[in-house]
């Protein structure tokens, strides 16, 4: 049963304190990506790599990082940089070459308090 | 970035009307994509366009690449208590964006018994 998978749902964590959030891909895509979403607004990019071991900043790359050392994983860290975290965090994913579908996860909502 | 522009923000109609909603930029795109999103999940992937001019169905659902390359749009046909959720579009591609995808913010549907 092919998929994104998001984990975990629901996060909660203390102001100053890193958070990893994950996602996990069976589909064999090649390009991931990282978007942050808050109420009433469009989906924000945060990073995307197009292959394993390269990746790219988005629009609102301040205060995460990423990495992508295998091809089905796409780790988002939330650092204690970053000003306002708490948001709903997706993870898409989509074939190279000529296919522009994209598909998401279920997302993960972070809480920092 | 810049974002899409959605319209309406809202809508409330009866069950079995049909539902019109459109995106538009001020930039040019090659890809346009419309999805679906319920609260507290990911977004689904309805249809996806890749020409200018073209008109897809997805069940009951139409979406079009405007012929400007500026904006698509949605279409909803006899609409059931099912399609509630918020309708987003994506841009794709164009001379300002490259690989990477664009989002407006959301058309939020609500349909009346």
């Amino acid at each position: 049963d092919g998929g994104i998978t998001q984990s975990p749902k629901y996060l909660f964590r203390k102001e100053g304190q890193n958070v990893t959030l994950s996602c996990e891909q069976n589909l064999n895509h090649d390009a991931m990506y990282w978007y942050r979403q808050d109420p009433g607004q469009g989906l924000r990019l945060i990073y995307y790599s197009q292959i394993v071991n390269d990746f790219q900043k988005g629009d609102i790359a301040e205060g995460y990082s990423v990495s992508r050392e295998k091809k089905e994983s796409f780790p988002l860290t939330v650092t204690s940089a970053q000003k306002n975290p708490t948001a709903f965090y997706l993870c898409a994913s989509r074939l190279a070459g000529t296919s522009y579908e994209q598909y998401f996860g279920p997302g993960t909502r972070l809480t920092v308090t | 970035g810049q974002q899409l522009n959605q319209s309406p923000q809202s809508m409330f109609i009866q069950e079995g009307e049909d539902v019109s909603m459109n995106c538009t930029s001020s930039s040019i795109f090659n890809t346009w994509l419309w999805y679906k999103q319920d609260p507290g999940e990911g977004p689904v992937l309805l249809i996806a366009l890749y020409k200018a001019g073209e008109l897809t169905s997805n069940g009951r659902l139409t979406a079009q690449f405007g012929i400007t390359r500026k904006d698509s749009f949605l279409n909803i046909s006899a609409s059931i208590p099912s399609d509630v959720g918020i309708y987003f579009c994506a841009g794709q591609g164009g001379p300002n964006y490259g690989q990477n995808f664009v989002f407006g913010p959301g058309t939020r549907l609500s349909v009346l018994p």
